[in-house]
């Protein structure tokens, strides 16, 4: 039972272009939401996060917008740079202290 | 300048065999997490701790034990290692839930059950 879903698993996108991530929750109770980049052999590591008080969040070329009534998040990379090319988690928690991640999508930005 | 450490790297085990992972941190982060990542599956927590000499269950337990007898370290035990337990493992570790911050992660351990 996932409760947070990334159903894109691989993204292609040309050099200055944007990227966009998108990751949706079904639990209503998530309320801190986060972006991990990770590379092959290494560990994830963080990228932006965004509380459900808010619905945008911005760190240099990179976005993260909250919809809480569609219960769906998405991550704006603009202008996408090759060393971008990595793997990008969404995870999600609530009250407690687990974060539940998503499977992850694979984004390559072409030269 | 280590951040999160885990040991070891890469490890092969036979069915029925145990082995011990540690996670070592030097960022004094009082929360400390085991996760595991398998193929379409993403992240799941296995076990975390709040503090010295705390663990909780996470959500994929089983087969799994923890300890937390110093800070720095965690420590993820297999004590009859099964093919499902072929992941690769993470630790990571926080200040506090994270909720904004986000976890330092190490950089995995390759476990390989025949």
């Amino acid at each position: 039972d996932q409760q947070v879903k990334q159903n894109s698993p691989s993204l292609s996108v040309q050099e200055g272009r944007i990227s966009i991530l998108n990751c949706d929750y079904t639990n209503s109770m998530f309320d801190y939401f986060l972006w991990y980049k990770k590379y092959p052999a290494e560990g994830p590591t963080f990228l932006i996060s965004i509380s459900s008080i808010k619905d945008k969040n911005e760190d240099g070329r990179f976005t993260v917008f909250l919809n809480k009534s569609a219960k769906h998040l998405s991550l704006h990379i603009v202008p996408s740079q090759p060393g971008d090319s990595a793997v990008y988690f969404c995870a999600a928690s609530g009250a407690g202290n687990q974060f539940y991640f998503g499977t992850g999508t694979s984004l390559t930005v072409i030269p | 300048n280590a951040g999160v450490t885990q040991t070891p790297k890469f490890r092969v085990l036979k069915t029925g065999q145990s082995m011990t992972l540690l996670c070592a941190q030097d960022m004094n982060h009082e929360y400390m997490y085991w996760y595991r990542q398998d193929p379409g599956m993403g992240l799941r927590l296995i076990h975390y701790s709040v503090g010295e000499g705390t663990t909780a269950k996470g959500e994929v337990p089983d087969g799994y034990n923890v300890s937390r007898l110093k800070k720095q370290n965690f420590l993820l035990g297999l004590e009859s290692a099964a093919p499902s337990q072929t992941s690769v493992y993470f630790c990571a570790s926080s200040y506090s839930r994270a909720a904004l911050y986000g976890y330092t992660f190490g950089s995995g351990t390759r476990l390989t059950v025949v």
